[in-house]
C-alpha cells in the first residue's frame, strides 16, 4: 500500500501562473486535509475535506481552492499564485481518531 | 497569538540518554494533545496523543506528560536513539471527537549526538 502520495514532488512558479497539487490515498479514509508548511513554522491548516463531497477552511484558505474528486483524492488549487505561497505542502489523511493523521511526503512549491 | 507553542527551538541529546521535550498551550478548553515527528525531508508522524483529563500516557520508549495547572505538555523519550533525530511537533485538538482542526506548535528539532 503506498498510503498517502502527492504529485508533484517540486514545483516552481511564476507569480500570476496557476497549478493543482494532487494528493491520492489508498487507505480507506473518510477525511482528507492540506496544510502547509513554512521554515520554522508549524502546520498551518489550509482546507480539508471531512468526507466525499464535503470541503471546509481551516486556518489559511485564502488563495487557494480545493476539490474532493472522490474518496480518494483530494486536489489543492492556485489559481494565481504568490510569492507568499513559497512553502510546502503537505496532504494528509484521517481515519477513526481525529488526532491520528497519515501524511503524505510533501510538494515543494516555489513561486518567483 | 499561537495557542501552542514551545520552550526550546533546539535540543542536543547524547545517545542512550533520554530526552524531555517541552511545549506550552494557552487553550484551557483544548480536550487533547498530540505529538508529531517529522524527519528530514518526510511528513509528520503520529507518535502519542493524551486526553485532558489524564496526567499521564506511556507508549514505546514515550511517555506524554500534561500538567494543565501550568499549561504544559511534555514528551519524554528513554534511550533516545540516532533515529529519534527529528523535528517534534506538540499539536491540541481543541474538542476532540468531531474536531478535525489541529493547532501545531512551530517544533522543536532533536539532534542525537552518537
Amino acid at each position: 500500500n503506498a498510503g498517502v502520495t502527492q504529485t508533484p514532488k517540486f514545483q516552481v512558479l511564476k507569480t500570476g501562473q496557476s497549478m493543482t497539487l494532487q494528493c491520492a490515498q489508498d487507505m480507506n479514509h473518510n477525511s482528507m486535509y492540506w496544510y502547509r508548511q513554512d521554515p520554522g513554522m508549524g502546520l498551518r491548516l489550509i482546507y480539508y475535506s471531512a468526507s466525499e463531497g464535503t470541503t471546509d477552511k481551516g486556518e489559511v484558505p485564502n488563495g487557494y481552492n480545493v476539490s474532493r474528486l472522490n474518496k480518494r483524492e483530494f486536489s489543492l488549487r492556485l489559481e494565481s499564485a504568490a510569492p507568499s505561497q513559497t512553502s510546502v505542502y503537505f496532504c494528509a489523511t484521517g481515519g477513526i481518531s481525529y488526532n491520528e493523521q497519515f501524511f503524505g511526503p510533501g510538494t515543494r512549491l516555489t513561486v518567483l | 497569538g499561537e495557542s501552542v507553542g514551545l520552550h526550546l527551538p533546539t535540543l542536543s541529546v547524547q545517545e542512550g540518554d533520554n530526552s524531555i521535550i517541552n511545549c506550552a498551550y494557552s487553550n484551557s478548553a483544548s480536550d487533547y494533545f498530540i505529538w508529531y515527528k517529522q524527519e528530514s525531508g518526510k511528513g509528520p508522524q503520529f507518535i502519542i496523543d493524551i486526553r485532558s483529563n489524564m496526567d499521564k500516557r506511556q507508549g514505546q520508549r514515550v511517555t506524554v506528560l500534561l500538567n494543565k495547572t501550568v499549561k504544559h505538555l511534555s514528551l519524554q523519550i528513554a534511550a533516545t536513539q540516532p533515529g529519534d533525530s527529528a523535528v517534534y511537533f506538540c499539536a491540541e485538538n481543541p474538542s476532540g471527537a468531531g474536531s478535525y482542526q489541529l493547532t501545531f506548535g512551530k517544533g522543536t528539532k532533536l539532534s542525537v549526538i552518537p
